[in-house]
């Protein structure tokens, strides 16, 4: 079985600052994919950043990045020079051989940047 | 550019009154899913295809049944919508080769009001 554990409900930040979100994950499987997802008020779910079990090397798109340490199961999201429209929903999410790929999902941290 | 689209956005039904939410894609993904998220929740995975076949989460309610009758298009119905069924439901899809390909692709997501 997998699992995503999501630890921080809520997070403030201030505009132009860096926040980190914290994500860990627990799996048997030696192979599995790391998401994270974006969820504004309007609830579609928009994609961020992937990780690979295999990558060696930290996932990077834009302003995300992601803070891989396969030894500890972290998968930290980390979001550079905070934007107001940063605010929203954040969900970390992996798929996996034994889970037959299904995402299964943490249970969210909000964010809210402040001005 | 819309590649999962669901329809529609906002519906409002009366207790206990079939109701029919529809999904449909342009990805040609093998695999499609039905969650239901709260408020303030991590998306709870109802049910999924792959291909024609159909997987059932052992705790989906016998209230909600689901359709796919071809790649594109796949239907979420609630027999008799209570009070409790008010959420926001979401369809994705995905292919399952694996790594990246893992990926869940969401629709806006209908958001069901029960009167």
């Amino acid at each position: 079985a997998q699992k995503i554990t999501q630890t921080q409900p809520g997070m403030f930040v201030q505009e132009k600052e860096a926040v980190t979100l914290d994500c860990t994950y627990d799996t048997s499987d030696q192979s599995y994919g790391l998401f994270w997802y974006k969820q504004p008020s309007s609830g579609e779910m928009i994609f961020l950043i992937y990780q690979g079990s295999y990558d060696e090397q930290n996932a990077t798109e834009g302003r995300y990045s992601l803070n891989f340490q396969k030894a500890r199961k972290s998968a930290n999201l980390v979001i550079s020079a905070s934007q107001l429209g940063d605010s929203a929903m954040y969900f970390c999410a992996m798929t996996s051989t034994g889970g037959s790929y299904i995402p299964t999902f943490g249970r969210g941290t909000s964010l809210i940047v402040h001005p | 550019d819309a590649m999962v689209i669901q329809n529609p956005r906002y519906q409002v039904t009366q207790f206990g009154k079939p109701v029919t939410l529809s999904c449909s894609q342009t990805l040609n993904h093998n695999v499609m899913y039905w969650y239901q998220q709260k408020s303030s929740q991590a998306p709870k995975l109802l049910f999924h295809y792959y291909d024609k076949d159909f997987n059932n989460e052992a705790d989906t309610p016998d209230n909600f049944q689901s359709r796919r009758p071809n790649t594109s298009f796949c239907f979420l119905d609630i027999r008799s919508p209570g009070l409790g069924d008010a959420a926001m439901y979401l369809c994705a899809t995905s292919r399952a080769d694996g790594g990246r390909d893992t990926e869940a692709f969401f629709g806006q997501g209908t958001r069901l009001t029960v009167v």
